[in-house]
């Protein structure tokens, strides 16, 4: 089956550092990227939808300056914290989807904790 | 506005009994929805994936059903296993938009 590789699976750095979460399709062509952020015992929500050389489309509330995206290659997608806060503590996830028939498979890495002190 | 909600939030049960998971949604118009498996501090993994035309698929223990009128999917899960314990998402997906709308889950818990 198609694997969706994220690293690393946990960070710690301190307040102000920046930090990049990596998202690779392994054995196919991603023609979209999306990450995620989920609080405890919270659902998924999603915070920008990337597509293979064109600008990450973010959500409402999402801040594009402090979460940049960049979706270099169709198997490549990285996010940087910029200067991170406490309060961006959280678990990061990415998935990213391979189109196939009507059904887009949507594949989900196995996600980035995330810690700021 | 496209809306998931799911049922119940949580769940406790003994190894070895069945129960069902309930998934009710306002997408429109519907493209398909699935229902994913995420165990604590790891990224969801899918179950099952439905089309407007399906109305039940199987995936091992796993049986998803769905009532595309009433807007009413259900996730059975039998003889349940200690591993079973984890939060399952249902996800739908509108036709003709890229992005899912996601449920908050039920947190599953099989008890010994």
């Amino acid at each position: 089956g198609a694997v969706v590789s994220q690293h690393p699976s946990r960070v710690i750095c301190k307040s102000g550092t920046s930090v990049k979460i990596e998202c690779r399709s392994l054995d196919f062509q991603a023609t979209t990227m999306f990450w995620y952020r989920q609080f405890p015992k919270q659902s998924l929500m999603l915070m920008a939808t990337s597509n293979e050389g064109s600008k990450a489309t973010y959500e409402q509330g999402v801040e594009k300056d402090k979460f940049l995206i960049n979706h270099a290659s169709l198997t490549l997608s990285t996010l940087t914290v910029t200067s991170a806060h406490p309060e961006d503590s959280s678990f990061y996830i990415c998935s990213a989807r391979r189109a196939r028939d009507h059904n887009e498979k949507l594949f989900f890495g196995s996600g980035t904790q995330l810690s700021v002190l | 506005k496209n809306q998931v909600e799911q049922s119940p939030q949580s769940l406790i049960i003994l190894e070895g009994k069945n129960c069902t998971l309930q998934c009710n949604y306002t997408v429109s118009p519907f493209s398909n929805l699935r229902w994913y498996k995420q165990d604590t501090g790891r990224g969801p993994v899918s179950l099952t994936i439905m089309t407007f035309s399906e109305n039940t698929k199987s995936n091992g223990r796993y049986t998803a059903t769905l009532d595309a009128d009433t807007k009413q999917s259900s996730l059975h899960i039998t003889a349940s296993q200690l591993s079973d314990s984890a939060s399952y998402i249902c996800v739908v997906s509108a036709r003709g938009y890229s992005t899912l709308t996601f449920g908050k889950g039920t947190m599953l818990l099989v008890s010994p």
